[in-house]
């Protein structure tokens, strides 16, 4: 399809364990965004692309939390030795361009359960 | 401090009811803009309306309209004769141009429209 797409879609996974979550963004599109969402909760970010280098990563909770976009299209977030509080929907958007509007397309995330 | 808050966590009405969710924002930037998003049940965000921070005329798009005022740090949303199918939780979001290249949610409001 032509819009953002996540993969997979539900993770379930031990604690301790390592996950990476996937990202196709819009083609052409050069800004790539990754937020959190916990349960009741509004998205919170973690990270932004332009192009293949992380512009702002400022949001990443700490160094457990990696993410690339080594050829500035797919990108894929590393969760290692996962806890249970990284439980949620993790959700990838794409802008045609970070300097314009700021609107973002979101993809409808991947759902994250540590047990 | 850049801070989107919207104080209402869950709002029910009847079908057919207008509804006014609120939306009150923090910002020391004199450009931004101001986001919209609806996140239906399905888990994807989104996008309804984006205003930049130098228009205040109000917005109309069929059953939705948008009150944006300044001098209250507010942008409030109406939808006008509801329907089921605006059940959703919306957000909304803040893009502080001169700032961050990220946008800033609210925690959402759960609209539920009662048949």
């Amino acid at each position: 399809g032509a819009g953002v797409s996540q993969t997979p879609s539900n993770k379930v996974t031990e604690k301790g364990k390592y996950v990476e979550l996937r990202c196709d963004p819009i083609s052409g599109h050069t800004a790539l965004y990754w937020y959190r969402q916990s349960l009741g909760q509004g998205p919170e970010f973690l990270i932004y692309f332009q192009g293949t280098g992380a512009a702002d990563d400022s949001g990443l909770p700490n160094d457990r939390f990696f993410a690339v976009r080594p050829e500035g299209s797919v990108s894929t977030l590393k969760i290692q030795r996962t806890e249970r509080g990284d439980s949620a929907v993790y959700l990838c958007a794409s802008s045609p361009d970070a300097g314009n509007t700021g609107e973002l397309f979101f993809g409808e995330g991947s759902r994250l359960t540590v047990l | 401090a850049q801070k989107v808050t919207q104080a209402q966590t869950e709002i029910s009405v009847v079908e057919k009811e207008d509804v006014t969710l609120d939306c009150v924002y923090e910002t020391r930037d004199t450009t931004y803009y101001l986001f919209w998003y609806k996140q239906p049940p399905s888990g994807e965000l989104v996008f309804l309306i984006r205003r930049n921070s130098f228009d205040e005329q109000n917005e109309i798009s069929g059953r939705y309209s948008w009150n944006f005022q300044k001098s209250t740090s507010s942008f409030n949303f109406t939808i006008t004769a509801s329907q089921v199918v605006d059940s959703a939780v919306y957000f909304c979001a803040l893009y502080p141009m001169n700032r961050d290249d990220k946008i800033i949610f609210g925690k959402g409001t759960r609209l539920h429209i009662l048949p």
